[in-house]
């Protein structure tokens, strides 16, 4: 079992719809919780961090971490066109050294339509 | 300002030939990455690195080695080229100690193909 899975998509949705994006993961020591957007050829830029479980919002954006589940997930509201991306979920765990790597998901890639 | 740059963008080279790709950071971090991702967008670190220590992921061939001049540029080298070294490489750096679980910063990525 890899240490984050992540469904790869493609997710195609229509403009304003509600957009929900999830990762799953193995190790429990994983503490921090980031999404990451990628344009196409572009570098991933970070778009939410969540430390632990709980809930963050950003505007349209709301991340859910819940560490009982190991399940974490990224909400989209009101998607438009400029969401249109990959999304890659990233998690770390709070040592130092390799233990500490921030561990990538494959990246679930969105298309907003019009 | 571009925080994190890389040189080039674009590299297409031979089989077994020997290159270099450049990353420089003006965010005044002290720890500096290399990743790979592949044709299916698998980002995976392949170094860390600050003024101390350097973090080798074991899977990594050591055809490819980190060279790092002073704190803001961090080099990857990559010895006899192979047709599975193909993939886009983004160059990353962060701040340790920081919240946010030591934000990421990426750059735009070097495309690399071997012929």
């Amino acid at each position: 079992q890899k240490e984050v899975e992540q469904d790869p998509g493609p997710l195609s949705v229509p403009e304003g719809a509600i957009v929900s994006l999830n990762c799953t993961y193995s190790n429990s020591a994983f503490q921090y919780f980031m999404w990451y957007r990628q344009y196409s050829r572009k570098g991933p830029e970070l778009l939410m961090y969540t430390y632990s479980s709980g809930n963050k919002e950003d505007g349209r954006f709301t991340a859910q971490v819940d560490k009982s589940s190991k399940y974490i997930s990224l909400f989209i509201r009101d998607s438009q066109p400029s969401d249109s991306a990959t999304y890659l979920c990233a998690m770390k765990a709070p040592y130092g050294g390799s233990q500490g790597n921030l561990i990538f998901g494959k990246g679930t890639k969105l298309s907003v339509k019009p | 300002d571009t925080a994190v740059s890389q040189t080039p963008k674009y590299l297409v080279t031979q089989m077994g030939n020997d290159k270099s790709i450049k990353c420089e950071q003006n965010l005044g971090h002290d720890t500096m990455y290399w990743y790979k991702q592949d044709s299916k967008k698998f980002l995976k670190i392949m170094f860390s690195y600050n003024n101390k220590e350097l973090i080798i992921n074991e899977t990594v061939p050591n055809r490819f080695s980190p060279k790092s001049p002073d704190k803001a540029h961090l080099n990857l080298h990559i010895n006899s080229l192979e047709l599975g070294d193909s993939a886009v490489y983004f160059c990353a750096s962060s701040q340790p100690g920081q919240g946010a679980g030591e934000t990421q910063y990426f750059g735009p990525g070097t495309r690399l193909l071997v012929l």
